[in-house]
């Protein structure tokens, strides 16, 4: 079974650029994640999507980031404009859906790592 | 959501067994406790989860009070490998729109 996939690995930008992340769940999961991880700290959750409707994205920063996820496959987180502190590891990951009160195993992809100039 | 309380850090040799514990005192009724472990430069990976009592799988046990104010991940005869971050996380069904919140986790240091 293939893994979470994401592109780029890694990405440079200078601050008040644009950057886009991109992000292939496993094949089934209808769940979508995308997390940022600041060096030293555990992975915050930016938005999660359920198929192609978004299910949580409160800590979303809305004025510089938009995820999209169309067909409810793929999925693009972007960056517009970036800043100094958006330098972390941008971290994909995807679930089944489970019906009970389990959360689902999430599965994670080997994430993006931003670096802000 | 229940907010975790875990050691910064812990230091073992190889062969012992570890046991890293986690406080939640505001566990919820139908929270669940879910532990993952990330290597350098990876994300995140599922080791186990329980509701109560003790749950076993082929990586680890995780042991859960009556109380459930507290839970215990065990690693079983450590190697170097098993350097890592562990993190204990506490929440209900994704379905309420809940997510897992990721604390700062117990970074686990494994020596020969």
């Amino acid at each position: 079974e293939a893994g979470v996939a994401q592109s780029p690995r890694y990405k440079i930008i200078e601050k008040r650029q644009s950057v886009a992340f991109w992000c292939n769940p496993i094949s089934g999961h209808a769940t979508l994640y995308w997390y940022q991880q600041i060096l030293g700290q555990g992975p915050k959750l930016l938005i999660q999507f359920q198929n192609n409707g978004v299910v949580d994205d409160s800590q979303l920063p809305k004025d510089r980031f938009s995820a999209e996820r169309l067909k409810g496959v793929d999925s693009t987180l972007k960056i517009q404009p970036a800043k100094l502190e958006d330098s972390a590891v941008y971290l994909c990951a995807s679930s089944y859906r489970l019906a009970g009160g389990q959360h689902p195993e999430q599965f994670f992809g080997p994430g993006t790592r931003l670096t802000v100039l | 959501l229940a907010k975790t309380t875990q050691p910064i850090s812990m230091d073992s040799y190889e062969g012992q067994e570890v046991n890293i514990t986690c406080s939640h005192n505001n566990i919820a009724t139908n929270d669940y406790i879910t532990w993952y472990q990330q290597f350098p430069s990876q994300g995140p990976r599922f080791i186990i989860q329980g509701y109560k009592t003790k749950v076993t799988n082929e990586v680890a046990s995780l042991f859960i009070p009556a109380d459930r104010k507290s839970s215990t991940l065990s690693l079983p005869r450590v190697s170097l490998s098993d350097t890592a971050v562990y993190y204990c996380l506490v929440g209900d069904s994704w379905q309420a729109g809940t997510a897992l919140i990721f604390g700062k986790g117990t970074t686990l240091s494994v020596s020969s």
